[in-house]
């Protein structure tokens, strides 16, 4: 199947610093890609909905000045989560798929990001 | 907005048992998918399926997409310690965006040797 990476696996970081998450199709070109978040024993709940060169879709509740969704090749997008609160820290989980044959693929999911605000 | 509910919340299991877990929806999908989670990992998909009744199987795993639509389930014979995680029902309505999956609340498989 196809693999999708992340960078970090884990992250610790001060209250009210920025940190910046990437989210890489490795053998596939992600024309669409997914940000997910999940709280410990929680379910995934997605936060935005990004597709290559153009601006993400948020769902509601997420702040799109907070969470920073860039994708701007069909291999990379990147989360970054600005000025960190320690109510920020959660897993967070990518995953990209493509369009074949004028339909979506399904999701491949990375291994994580696990972020920690002191 | 939709829900789903996922059942049982965890399992404690003899190896060599089979497993059944099930979710339900308050409204029709027309995507079933099953995951698993491993500690500190991402979901990997295990079986999709894409029509009422139908029935896949994936190795020693099986799935149903129920004819009502509303719910889906998955089994698992024989059970073996590397079964261990958990195990994500998740659905898309019809008209929803390829991205809105709804993912149930999982089911905590352990398995003991």
């Amino acid at each position: 199947g196809a693999v999708v990476s992340q960078h970090p696996s884990w992250v610790i970081c001060k209250s009210g610093t920025s940190v910046k998450i990437e989210c890489r199709s490795l053998d596939f070109q992600a024309t669409t890609m997914f940000w997910y978040r999940q709280f410990p024993k929680q379910s995934l709940m997605l936060m935005a909905t990004s597709n290559e060169g153009s601006k993400a879709t948020y769902e509601q509740g997420v702040e799109k000045d907070k969470f920073l969704i860039n994708h701007a090749s069909l291999t990379l997008s990147t989360l970054t989560v600005t000025s960190a609160h320690p109510e920020d820290s959660s897993f967070y989980i990518c995953s990209a798929s493509q369009w074949t044959s004028g339909s979506l693929n399904e999701q491949f999911f990375g291994p994580g990001t696990r972020l920690t605000v002191l | 907005g939709q829900q789903l509910n996922q059942s049982p919340q965890s399992m404690f299991i003899q190896e060599g048992e089979d497993v059944s877990m099930n979710c339900t929806s308050s409204s029709i999908f027309n995507t079933w998918l099953w995951y698993k989670q491993d500690p500190g990992e991402g979901p990997v998909l295990l079986i999709a399926l894409y029509k009422a009744g139908e029935l896949t199987s994936n190795g020693r795993l099986t799935a149903q997409f129920g004819i009502t639509r509303k719910d889906s389930f998955l089994n698992i014979s024989a059970s073996i310690p590397s079964d261990v995680g958990i195990y994500f029902c998740a659905g898309r309505s019809p008209g929803g965006s390829q991205g809105n999956l709804i993912f149930g609340k999982g089911t905590k498989l352990s398995v003991k040797p």
